[in-house]
């Protein structure tokens, strides 16, 4: 696609329960970032990507959170038991990578209720 | 480490009028510097960057941004608000000497109101 695409736009979940959400980057772009944007706030810096390089994890905030990513292709943010306090927008960017263009592209986000 | 702060939650302008948002940043190294935009409902969207080079930068829908080394801060401005600007604005900064750690850090965002 031309864009950065999200999915699911909304996903509902009940405490405790485990969620994944999915990131497809601009064919190309090697480098991806995750943040988290709760209601009302800025983007939180959860984790970074780039090529087979390892990611920078320093903003996942607990072992609950983790995130894969295969080569320079999709992603996917695991968040595991879920609590209210998880509830926020979820929003994946990409770049070209090292050198090259420094403006990231984002996604539409993915919109997490934990009732 | 590096950060930004953006100090207001909120500006209000007239329509027609100018506006400033303003944005402040610490890195250890030389930074690189951006403005974002989000609409309601929808996803962000880059407006402008700072790289190297000429200290004001012009973006898209007639922003501009002035880099000041001294002050460690990159304002953004418009001289003539229009309704259509009213959105959320973050600004963000990348440390140009952090080798292969190109985290992205953000500001907490400034809501914009053009008053009609």
């Amino acid at each position: 696609g031309a864009g950065v695409s999200q999915s699911p736009s909304n996903k509902v979940t009940e405490k405790g329960k485990d969620v994944e959400l999915r990131c497809d980057p601009i064919s190309g772009h090697t480098a991806l970032y995750w943040y988290r944007q709760r209601l009302g706030q800025g983007l939180e810096f959860l984790i970074y990507f780039q090529g087979n390089s390892a990611p920078d994890k320093s903003g996942l905030p607990s072992d609950r959170f983790s995130a894969e990513r295969t080569g320079e292709s999709v992603s996917t943010l695991t968040i595991q038991r879920t609590q209210q306090e998880d509830s926020a927008v979820y929003l994946c960017a990409s770049r070209p990578g090292q050198g090259l263009s420094e403006k990231l592209f984002f996604g539409s986000g993915t919109q997490l209720s934990v009732l | 480490a590096q950060s930004v702060a953006q100090p207001e939650d909120q500006v209000n302008v007239a329509e027609g009028n100018p506006l400033t948002v303003k944005c402040t940043y610490s890195v250890s190294g030389n930074p690189y510097l951006f403005w974002y935009v989000q609409y309601p409902n929808r996803g962000l969207q880059f407006l402008l960057k700072y790289i190297t080079g000429d200290n004001l930068v012009k973006g898209s829908y007639g922003f501009e941004a002035e880099f000041n080394k001294s002050q460690t801060s990159f304002h953004l401005k418009k001289p003539s608000a229009l309704v259509s600007d009213s959105a959320l604005y973050f600004c963000a900064v990348r440390d140009q000497n952090s080798g292969g750690y190109q985290k992205v850090t953000f500001g907490t965002g400034t809501k914009l109101q053009v008053i009609p």
